[in-house]
């Protein structure tokens, strides 16, 4: 079964510093994509960041990246310079090249302390 | 704005009742998907179109829940009967075949 796997239910970081939220997955699929959304309280689910699988080099946007280690399976986000407006939920997604359907992990919240 | 528009944002309703959601997508993405997601969850698949074609559906909550796409444009998502247990955020996204772009979502409580 494909399955993805947020094992931190919370974090808490202080501003400005660097914090890194971990995901795995389940896949026996070779092409795929991998996505973080974010989700502040109430408010719109945005995409922050996305992986293809075939791509060995980490992606990169503005202070996220990720660190994607195919053969363990693992996506990792790294949040530097933290900032308050980075606090919300932060969802972790696989998306088989070979189906419709957004896997998705359980989330991890995101606390900044000013 | 060219975003995933969903209507309404919120919508209060008693138990018993019939609701119907309203999402557009983006014009140019063919593939429309519906979520439920619950405080503290991730979101939930229902069903899955692609144009107007309804390709998943067996992911629907029961039969009181139904969704249709005409003409492949905008799509509508109706529960009947509500329950409280239906109380939720449902989210509509829209995508070309990779990256899902989501709405702001519709909130509903069933009292």
């Amino acid at each position: 079964a494909q399955t993805v796997t947020q094992s931190q239910p919370e974090m808490s970081v202080q501003e400005a510093e660097t914090v890194t939220l971990s995901c795995t997955y389940d896949t026996s699929e070779s092409d795929y994509y991998l996505f973080w959304y974010k989700q502040p309280p109430s408010r719109q689910m945005i995409l922050v960041i996305r992986q293809e699988a075939y791509k060995q080099q980490n992606a990169t946007e503005n202070r996220f990246s990720v660190n994607f280690q195919k053969a363990a399976k693992s996506f990792s986000l790294k949040i530097s310079d933290s900032q308050l407006g980075d606090a919300a939920m932060y969802f972790c997604a696989y998306f088989p090249d070979s189906n419709y359907q957004l896997i998705w992990g359980a989330g991890t919240k995101l606390i900044i302390k000013p | 704005d060219t975003g995933v528009s969903q209507d309404p944002r919120h919508k209060i309703t008693k138990r018993g009742q019939n609701v119907t959601f309203r999402c557009d997508p983006i014009s140019e993405h063919n593939r429309l998907y519906w979520y439920r997601q619950t405080l503290g969850q991730g979101p939930e698949f229902l069903t899955y179109f692609q144009n107007e074609a309804q390709l998943e559906k067996s992911r629907l909550l029961s039969d009181r829940f139904s969704a249709e796409r005409p003409k492949g444009s905008f799509s509508t998502l109706e529960i009947q009967r509500t329950e409280q247990g239906d109380s939720a955020m449902y989210l509509c996204a829209s995508s070309p075949p990779d990256e899902q772009f989501f709405g702001p979502g519709t909130r509903l409580t069933v009292l």
